[in-house]
């Protein structure tokens, strides 16, 4: 059974620095992964999508790289913004093989907070 | 676009009550998802559905019912609500096939007391 794992559960820090969650998932037979950011109250907004061939995706001060074959991912944010504050998830579309649903797999969430 | 829809935003049911979760989106996407999310965790998948007419289980099934009659529409049954099922439901969607992102909608909280 496909699980996914983000580290660390919560993080602070001054506006400006540059930071890195992660994420880790058990099963490498995946289609793709996904990172969210999550608003408090609010839904899901889609921040990079990575396919299985892919190893990097940006996308403005968001890098996200992705290691198959290790099964982790990392979410880079560059010279971070108070507005950058959100939970951050991560999610793997695993392949079926073997049976199992369909849809995504995520983790629990990077509670992330700017200082300003 | 308006994207993925779902009404209603928030609902209060008593224990043993029914209700339907309804989800829209007007991308012309073939698959359908529902979630549920519980404070402090990530989501999880409830049933999903790869095109009209078509529905299958996901993760934590049980308690919900779910039918895919249109491209359109993908409602969320439940039926007898427990405590169980306060959480927050997320409809999504997704272009053809599995290479492709999912859409999410802004959510309903449920609370069953």
């Amino acid at each position: 059974k496909q699980e996914v794992t983000q580290i660390p559960a919560a993080l602070s820090v001054p506006e400006g620095e540059n930071l890195v969650l992660n994420c880790s998932f058990t099963d490498s037979a995946i289609y793709n992964l996904q990172w969210f950011r999550q608003d408090p109250g609010k839904g899901l907004t889609s921040l990079l999508l990575i396919q299985s061939s892919q190893r990097e995706q940006t996308s403005g001060r968001l890098n996200a790289s992705l290691d198959k074959s290790s099964g982790r991912s990392t979410l880079y944010i560059a010279a971070s913004q108070p507005g950058d504050s959100a939970t951050y998830l991560c999610a793997v579309r695993a392949h079926r093989s073997g049976g199992g649903a369909d849809g995504l797999t995520f983790g629990k969430g990077t509670h992330l907070i700017i200082q300003p | 676009n308006a994207g993925v829809t779902q009404t209603p935003k928030f609902r209060i049911l008593k224990i043993g009550q029914s209700m339907t979760l309804q989800c829209t989106q007007d991308m012309n996407h073939n698959y359908m998802y529902w979630y549920r999310q519980d404070p402090g965790m990530g989501l999880k998948l409830i049933y999903y559905s790869v095109g009209a007419g078509i529905t299958d289980k996901g993760e934590v099934p049980n308690g919900y019912n779910v039918s895919r009659s249109t491209t359109e529409d993908f409602p969320l049954r439940l039926e007898l609500a427990a405590p169980s099922q306060t959480s927050v439901y997320f409809c999504a969607s997704s272009y053809f096939d599995r290479t492709y992102e999912q859409y999410f909608g802004p959510g309903t909280r449920l609370t069953v007391t």
